[in-house]
Order: C-alpha cells, then structure tokens, then sequence
C-alpha cells in the first residue's frame, strides 16, 4: 500500500524560509520521481518540479528556479522540499505526488498549508 | 504547454451526461490525465494516457482524445460527483485551469 505522508502547516514571515517533508512508503523508487505541486486558496493546481530518489537529480519548473529547493533523505525515505525568501504570495497548500506506473500522479500526500505572513 | 479548460463550470442534473473539455497548445500526443478534486481533498487520479482509468474508478468515467483536444464524460452524474475536474499534461505536467462541476 503507498502511502505518502506530509509534514503539518507552518506559518511564516516574509523573507523566511520553509522546509516540507513527504515521507514515502509502498512505493518503487526505481520507477518513480517524487513531484511537487502547489495550490494557492481558491486556486488551481501548479506543478513546481520533481526528484529522482535513486539519484537526487531534479527538475523544477522555470518559475520555480533559484529559489526552491528538493532533496531526498534516504534514511527515512522522505522527500523534502524547501522554499526560500518566502513571499504573501506563497501561500499555498503543498502537495507531494509520485507516479505509480501511469505516468502521471496515481498517490498524493494529503497537502502541507504554508501561510506567509507578517 | 498551456493545457485550457472548457467550460471554467457547469451545473448539471443527477442522471445527466456530462463532458469536460481540454485543449493542449501543442500535441502532447496521448500523455494526458484527468483529476477529481473535492473541497479540503488532495486530487484524485482518475484517467491517464487520456483513456484510461485508474485502479478503483467507477466505468461512467470514460476519456478520449489525442494530439491537442481531450474530453471527459461522466456518465449517470452522481451527487458525489460534485468537484472540481483538472487535466493534465505529462511532457512537462502543466495542469489546466479546472472545471467546478455542480449539481443541480
């Protein structure tokens, strides 16, 4: 059974800095990036990037370059992922997705709130 | 790839037939999927490679298409059916802006 799991909401000031956690269970790795997407209240769904957990290699989307950063810890099979000089604007709900096989997102983590806020 | 939604919402009665649309900018061949996302929820898989149904959803969900023109139809609406519907395109998995689907 795949399961992944988040880390709880955070609250943080403009110009911070926050780390999101996903931890993995169930799943092959050897077949499966872990993906990042955010959603902004009353928003759509916006895909930021992935991490290929038997490499650490990752790709992020243009708009996301420079200031996000995704890694893997494979001790505890969690992906992290963390965002810098926060903006009001990043606030989001934070969802980790992995491929089951389809190519596209079949398992999703239940979605970290971060809000940013003076 | 812009992937552009049609209608941005629709209100339909329980019963009905209901078809979702999603045009990609450029072909994205048959690498598209369709989520179901209800209020407070993470998405839902529900069709990949534009026909396919995932594991566990029901047959009145059905998708078409290929290139840049994609379709999903809910057949036998159901109130639980009430969400809101995002497709999304694998080469570089941008999603559409959504369709909020409501019940009459």
């Amino acid at each position: 059974q795949v399961q992944l799991v988040q880390s709880g909401a955070e609250v943080e000031k403009p110009g911070a800095s926050v780390k999101v956690s996903c931890e993995a269970s169930g799943i092959s790795f050897a077949a499966s990036y872990i993906h990042w997407v955010r959603q902004a209240p009353g928003q759509g769904l916006e895909w930021m990037g992935w991490i290929n957990p038997n490499s650490g290699s990752t790709n992020y989307a243009q708009k996301f370059q420079g200031w996000v950063a995704m890694t893997w810890d494979t001790s505890i099979s969690s992906a992290n992922l963390e965002l810098k000089r926060l903006k009001s604007g990043d606030t989001a709900v934070y969802y980790c997705a992995a491929d089951g096989g389809s190519g596209s997102f079949d398992y999703w983590g239940q979605g970290t709130p971060v809000t940013v806020s003076s | 790839i812009v992937m552009t939604q049609s209608p941005a919402s629709l209100s339909v009665s329980p019963g009905e037939r209901v078809t979702l649309s999603c045009r990609a900018s450029r072909s994205v061949f048959n690498s598209v999927a369709w989520y179901q996302q209800k209020p407070g929820q993470a998405p839902r898989l529900l069709i990949y490679g534009a026909s396919t149904r995932a594991t566990g959803i029901p047959a009145r969900f059905s998708g078409s298409g290929s290139g840049t023109d994609f379709t999903l139809t809910i057949n036998s609406l159901q109130s639980e059916d009430c969400a809101v519907y995002y497709c999304q395109q694998y080469n570089d998995w941008s999603f559409g802006q959504g369709t909020k689907l409501e019940i009459k």
